[in-house]
């Protein structure tokens, strides 16, 4: 069966450090991904998808992520992260022939950003 | 104000009592599913409906049913609700092929 991992479950930075949050995917065929983000109390928000196209993708608020396809990775960056980003983040990853409806999300990673 | 409505946003029931939990989109999507989030295991998907009167199962649909018979709409029924079900449920909408998910605000249930 599909399956998407987030190595991280728990990270704590402080504010202005650099973040990465890994994902990775099982699936060998055509993916679309995505990230999205759910502040405290709040439901999920896109960051960002990919489709296709330029691997390094930008999204809201700073954030990026790069699609390795030969590593089945999807990483989420952001160079320097505010108390605001405080939050969870949810990778998912959906077949890209758009004939199926499995959006699979990986356990999500929740990030601390210290002031 | 393009919107996903979950109704109700909280519910504590007992268990095997049958109890709905209403979904409504206004941006005329084709595409709906339900998620349930528990600690640890992220959201896991229940149902999934491409388009009126089409659904499928997702991870984890044992306990659930869907109907989608008008476009807007995607009720999720809990015909005998059990403590593991005790969740927090979130409804989402998108257009086809699934692209970016519009999430409602989510659906506390706690089952005694």
């Amino acid at each position: 069966a599909q399956s998407v991992s987030q190595h991280n479950h728990h990270v704590i930075l402080s504010e202005a450090a650099s973040l990465e949050l890994g994902c990775n995917y099982s699936y060998g065929g055509t993916v679309n991904l995505f990230w999205y983000v759910q502040y405290p109390g709040q439901h999920l928000q896109l960051l960002l998808k990919y489709f296709s196209g330029d691997p390094l993708v930008k999204g809201i608020k700073g954030f990026e992520a790069e699609f390795i396809k030969s590593k089945f990775s999807f990483n989420l960056r952001k160079p320097s992260v505010q108390w605001s980003d405080t939050a969870e983040y949810f990778c998912a990853v959906i077949h890209g022939s758009g004939n199926t409806g499995k959006l699979i999300f990986g356990q999500g990673t929740t990030l601390q950003v210290k002031p | 104000e393009a919107q996903v409505t979950q109704n109700p946003r909280y519910l504590i029931t007992v268990t095997g009592k049958k109890l709905t939990v209403t979904c409504s989109q206004n941006m005329n999507h084709e595409y709906m599913s339900w998620y349930r989030q528990d600690p640890g295991l992220g959201l896991r998907q229940i149902y999934y409906s491409m388009n009126v009167e089409v659904t499928d199962k997702g991870d984890v649909p044992e306990g659930y049913k869907v109907s989608r018979k008008e476009k807007r709409n995607f009720p999720l029924i809990l015909e005998s609700p059990s403590p593991n079900q005790t969740s927090l449920y979130f409804c989402a909408s998108s257009f086809v092929p699934p692209g970016e998910l519009f999430f409602g605000e989510g659906s506390r249930l706690t089952v005694l």
